[in-house]
């Protein structure tokens, strides 16, 4: 199995501009989860998707940030416009109920706003 | 509110010790207790969980963790530490766990283990 995959694994972008972070889940897990790394506020949870809905977008900072899972092989997390205090890595993992919620993640992607 | 706890920024062994990263939690039911590890520049990885029946696990690298329902603890452990232990270890639950699981996991801030030769 390939794990779960990221793209980009690294993004540079000016202040205003769109960002596109995306997240290919392991084969047969039903759960999507996008997380945040920061230095100051540690690991956050952003949004997560059961079955392609989204269960509890709580976590999504604000108007900015959207999610979207369009079927069970992929996912989008968009930034627009992208601040610098959006900077950090954001990593996706999945899981499956049938394997006790372990979560598997991937590499991140480390975004940079200029 | 459902939350975990890792009271420890940083510990610090010196290799060959053994070495306790600590967590704590507070959620309602009987629910799965996971610990992940990141490197630098890496993912978290899985390295072991709790569901249920001996409170011992086993799990990667050697390292095993201990569940005590009564202090509602599950410490992290290792009898020998490695240098390449050194890395970022993050206590996580799924709240509800054995038959309420939500999907989610709740993780703790993490503990910083540093190991020098």
């Amino acid at each position: 199995d390939a794990g779960v995959i990221q793209s980009p694994r690294h993004e540079v972008t000016e202040m205003g501009q769109e960002v596109t972070l995306r997240c290919k889940p392991i084969s047969g897990h039903d759960y999507l989860f996008w997380y945040r790394q920061t230095m100051m506020r540690g690991l956050e949870l952003l949004i997560y998707f059961n079955n392609n809905v989204p269960i509890d977008d709580s976590g999504m900072p604000e108007d900015r940030f959207s999610a979207k899972m369009p079927n069970a092989s992929f996912s989008t997390l968009k930034i627009q416009p992208s601040e610098p205090r959006d900077s950090a890595v954001y990593f996706c993992a999945s899981s499956s109920r049938g394997r006790a919620d372990t979560q598997y993640f991937g590499p991140g992607t480390r975004l940079t706003v200029l | 509110a459902q939350s975990v706890a890792q009271p420890e920024d940083q510990v610090n062994v010196a290799e060959g010790n053994p070495l306790t990263v600590k967590c704590t939690y507070s959620v309602s039911g009987n629910p799965y207790l996971f610990w992940y590890v990141q490197y630098p520049n890496r993912g978290l990885q899985f390295l072991l969980k709790y569901i249920t029946g001996d409170n011992l696990v086993k799990g990667s690298y050697g390292f095993e963790a201990e569940f005590n329902k009564s202090q509602t603890s599950f410490h992290l452990k290792k009898p020998s530490a490695l240098v390449s232990d050194s890395a970022l270890y993050f206590c996580a639950v799924s709240p509800g766990g054995y038959g309420g699981s939500q999907g989610n996991l709740i993780f703790g801030k993490g503990t910083k283990l540093s190991v020098k030769p």
